[in-house]
């Protein structure tokens, strides 16, 4: 699985689009990018995948770039309850194997 | 639907015990991942049980082991507990394999003493 760089830690006033991004330079033809998060002292939490286009559901939306190397999680309006570490993996969707490596994420502060 | 569940939620064990802990999958779903997450570490992959077999396994230590059972519940074992081993460990399932959105549990706090 190709390897993911993110920023460690990111500020978002509340009301405001948080957009995280994340590299992902070796990644490869067929292998997906996915978000997760991790709000305190819970389970991560599914938020969305894409291959190459760019995807939106109820949560957030997901920009990939045309050379599928880095991408971009965008929360549209943030709350204080999108505080959480926020994680992108990569990963081959075949295989057979559901295994994420996780990367040290980014922390997503929303402030009032 | 019910989620995930773990038990117990917390457990404080000394060196050299041992440690079972229980993952109960949503109802449906064949799929248990278990993880360790630690604060030097972060989130790393233990093993996968699909169909009561082990699909795959992360990069640890023998002590570590793990079944699943036909109604896919699965529990997860160390051996010879050591002070490392504190963590969260969390359990994740889902119906299927490879592209399937996966259900993580609150977590099983072990403290090594």
């Amino acid at each position: 699985d190709a390897k993911t760089t993110q920023p460690t830690s990111m500020d978002c006033a509340e009301g405001r689009a948080a957009n995280l991004p994340c590299n992902h330079s070796t990644i490869s033809g067929n292998e997906y990018v996915y978000w997760y998060r991790q709000i305190h002292s819970q389970g991560p939490q599914y938020i969305i995948h894409g291959l190459k286009n760019n995807e939106t559901n109820e949560m957030a939306s997901l920009i990939i770039t045309e050379d599928r190397k880095s991408s971009t999680l965008i929360l549209p309006h943030a709350t204080l309850r999108d505080t959480a570490v926020y994680y992108c993996i990569v990963r081959l969707p075949s295989g057979g194997y559901n295994k994420l490596i996780f990367g040290a994420g980014t922390r997503l502060a929303v402030h009032p | 639907k019910a989620g995930v569940t773990q038990t117990p939620r917390y457990l404080i064990k000394t060196r050299g015990q041992q440690v079972t802990l229980s993952c109960s999958p949503i109802s449906g779903h064949r799929s248990v991942s278990w993880y360790q997450q630690t604060p030097g570490q972060g989130l790393q992959f233990l093993f996968e049980y699909f169909s009561e077999t082990q699909r795959n396994k992360g990069n640890f230590p023998g002590r570590f082991s793990g079944r699943q059972f036909s109604n896919s519940r699965s529990e997860m074992n160390v051996s010879t507990l050591e002070l490392g081993d504190s963590a969260l460990y969390l359990c994740a399932s889902s119906f299927g394999q490879g592209m399937d959105e996966q259900f993580f549990g609150p977590g099983t706090r072990l403290t090594v003493l």
